[in-house]
């Protein structure tokens, strides 16, 4: 079946570092995916998403590349902030089924500091 | 605030006990799916409806559990006889009909704990 691998937490980095959040996943066909984020206290927003190989989703200062022949989607940011600590989910949702079913990775914490 | 609302936030209850938790999607979104997010864990999906259909239940989603979406608007899940594994944050969320890469809007959450 369909799954995604998260690099486990927490990650701990002062501000201005650079992040990377490793996803891997494993899915028949091509599924879209996703990086979801979840603050404190909130619920899951999506972070930025990519549908199809070699495309390139961005947002807020983050990205991922969807990497077909890696069967990866890492997250990245070139600066971090205090902001930006959260809890970030890779997921993917798999077209053959019509809708939106997610299937989500474990999560990895983001801890910045001063 | 036009988003995704789920009532309670917090729900503690004793083993035994029935729940029912109430999520309002997205006024114009025609599909709702619940999930569920256990302590360390990335969501599950439970169920799925388009409209007041639903057509999709996890294996996860054992006989014990009810879900509804009457007149295709809210959408009500319910728990019957709780079980100390029952104990999770219950999330919704909605889109609009389309393909599966449609962006999905969750909700905050219900967390139960099932003492």
């Amino acid at each position: 079946g369909n799954s995604v691998t998260q690099m486990e937490g927490p990650v701990t980095l002062s501000e201005e570092a650079f992040l990377t959040i490793n996803c891997t996943y494993t899915a028949t066909g091509y599924p879209s995916l996703f990086w979801y984020v979840q603050y404190p206290g909130e619920g899951l927003q999506l972070l930025l998403k990519a549908t199809k190989a070699d495309d390139k989703g961005s947002n807020k200062g983050f990205e991922a590349t969807y990497r077909k022949e890696t069967t990866s989607f890492h997250l990245e940011k070139g600066s971090v902030q205090v902001s930006d600590s959260a809890v970030y989910f890779c997921a993917l949702s798999d077209l053959n089924t019509g809708f939106q079913k997610l299937v989500f990775g474990t999560g990895t914490r983001l801890l910045v500091s001063p | 605030d036009t988003g995704v609302s789920q009532d309670p936030r917090h729900k503690i209850t004793k083993r035994g006990q029935n729940v029912t938790f109430r999520c309002d999607p997205i006024s114009e979104h025609n599909r709702l799916y619940w999930y569920r997010q256990t302590l360390g864990q990335g969501p599950e999906f439970l169920t799925y409806f388009q409209n007041e259909a639903q057509l999709e239940k996890s294996r996860l989603l054992s006989d014990r559990f009810s879900a509804e979406r009457p007149k295709g608007s809210f959408s009500t899940l319910e728990i019957q006889r709780t079980e100390q594994g029952d104990s999770a944050m219950y999330l919704c969320a909605s889109s609009l009909k389309g393909q599966a890469n449609t962006e999905a809007f969750f909700g905050q959450g219900t967390r139960l704990t099932v003492v």
